[in-house]
This record gives C-alpha cells, sequence and structure tokens, in this order.
C-alpha cells in the first residue's frame, strides 16, 4: 500500500519563475494538506483541499496556489519565486478532516 | 489562534536513559494535540495524538505523552532511549473545531534528540 508520494524530490529554480510541486495521497485518503518547512523551523500551514476546494488557507500570500483533481491528487505552484521560498514543501493525506495526517517525504525547494 | 512552544532545540540522552521532550500550547478552542518524528530527509512521522479523551496517551515506539490542561503542557516522555530514536520532534496543536482534528496544525520549532552510546 504506496504511502504518500511527492514529485520531484528535489528542484532548483531561479528567483521570478514558477514552480509545480505534485502529490499522491495515501490510498483511500481524500483530503490533501501542504505545508511548508524552512529550515530549522517546524513545518507552516500553506492549505489544505477537499472534495476538490481549498478548505482553509494558512498566511500565505496568493503565489501559492493549488488544485485537487478528481481522483485527490493535488498540485502546488507558487509564482514568481523568491529567495525566501526555498524550503521543504510537505504534502500530507488524510481521510476527511478528523483522521490522523500521513506525510510524504517532500520536495526540496532550493530558489537561487 | 492556537501556538506551541518546544522548551531545548536540542536534548541530549544517553542510551537507557529516559526521553523527556517539553512542549507547551495555547488554543482558543479545546485542543487537538500531537507529536511527530522526522528523520533525515523523510516526511513527519505521527507518533501519537490527543483528541480528548485519556488525559494518557501511548503512542508507537513506546513513547507517551500527558495532557496537563492545568499546565498546558504535552511533554513527550520514554523510559529507555534507543540509539534509533535519535531524530527531531515536532509538537502540533490542531485549529480544531469545525474544521477538524487534522486541520491547521500549528507545528513547533522541534527538538532534536541525540542518543549517545
Amino acid at each position: 500500500d504506496a504511502g504518500v508520494t511527492q514529485s520531484p524530490t528535489h528542484l532548483i529554480k531561479t528567483r521570478g519563475q514558477q514552480v509545480t510541486l505534485r502529490c499522491s495521497p495515501k490510498s483511500g485518503h481524500d483530503t490533501v494538506s501542504w505545508y511548508q518547512q524552512a529550515l530549522g523551523q517546524g513545518p507552516q500551514f500553506i492549505f489544505q483541499y477537499y472534495e476538490e476546494e481549498e478548505r482553509q488557507r494558512g498566511n500565505f500570500p496568493d503565489r501559492f496556489s493549488g488544485h485537487q483533481f478528481p481522483n485527490y491528487s493535488s498540485e502546488l505552484n507558487v509564482n514568481a519565486l523568491l529567495l525566501g521560498d526555498s524550503a521543504l514543501y510537505l504534502c500530507a493525506s488524510s481521510l476527511g478532516r478528523r483522521s490522523p495526517l500521513h506525510f510524504g517525504n517532500g520536495t526540496r525547494l532550493t530558489v537561487t | 489562534a492556537q501556538s506551541v512552544t518546544q522548551l531545548g532545540s536540542h536534548v541530549s540522552v544517553s542510551e537507557g536513559a529516559l526521553v523527556l521532550l517539553r512542549c507547551n500550547y495555547s488554543s482558543s478552542v479545546p485542543p487537538y494535540l500531537f507529536w511527530y518524528v522526522q528523520y533525515p530527509n523523510q516526511g513527519l512521522q505521527l507518533l501519537l495524538k490527543y483528541t480528548s479523551a485519556a488525559t494518557l496517551v501511548k503512542g508507537i515506539n513506546g513513547f507517551e505523552a500527558e495532557f496537563k490542561k492545568s499546565e498546558t503542557s504535552f511533554h513527550l516522555t520514554k523510559p529507555s532511549a534507543h540509539m534509533s530514536d535519535a531524530a527531531e520532534y515536532f509538537c502540533a496543536v490542531s485549529g480544531g473545531g469545525s474544521g477538524g482534528s487534522n486541520y491547521k496544525l500549528t507545528f513547533g520549532k522541534g527538538t532534536l534528540l541525540t542518543v549517545n552510546p
């Protein structure tokens, strides 16, 4: 039973570029949450998708957007990249909004 | 609004010694509380969770945590450390409410646990 899978594992982008990160939830899960983990910090909530809609959002600018597909997979898009966007981006899936989160291994984004 | 404070960014113990990782929280609603572990280059793995049932919560790998409302604490303990416990540990509180127990987790900054032979 595959867990949460994220792609790519590593990514290097230049300031001002756009990036798309992908996440496939654990089998049977229908809710996807995205977190940003800067070096030496705890993860910070970006947003959560349920039934293909963004349900709640953390304190992130509109440059951060997402999408959830009918098969429950999800994408995180970041536009106009800044150096400060360099971080580990974690996807977590769950069954509904009350079951525990299962995290993927993350995508390491480096912005130069 | 909710927040988490983890006391001690780095804890070092000897193998076989007691592990105590401290977490204090604040929450405007009855909290859901979690401890996660992160090994190098990996995502987070749930150790245990408190969701308003028993105040002493047992998790995986011999860890447990006690919810103390009067102290707004949720400290993580393990009686005897093992080398494989070396990792970073994160305490988290959920926004909860109608959003559900896994909604909008707020994490502490983490505590790096080192286990010495």
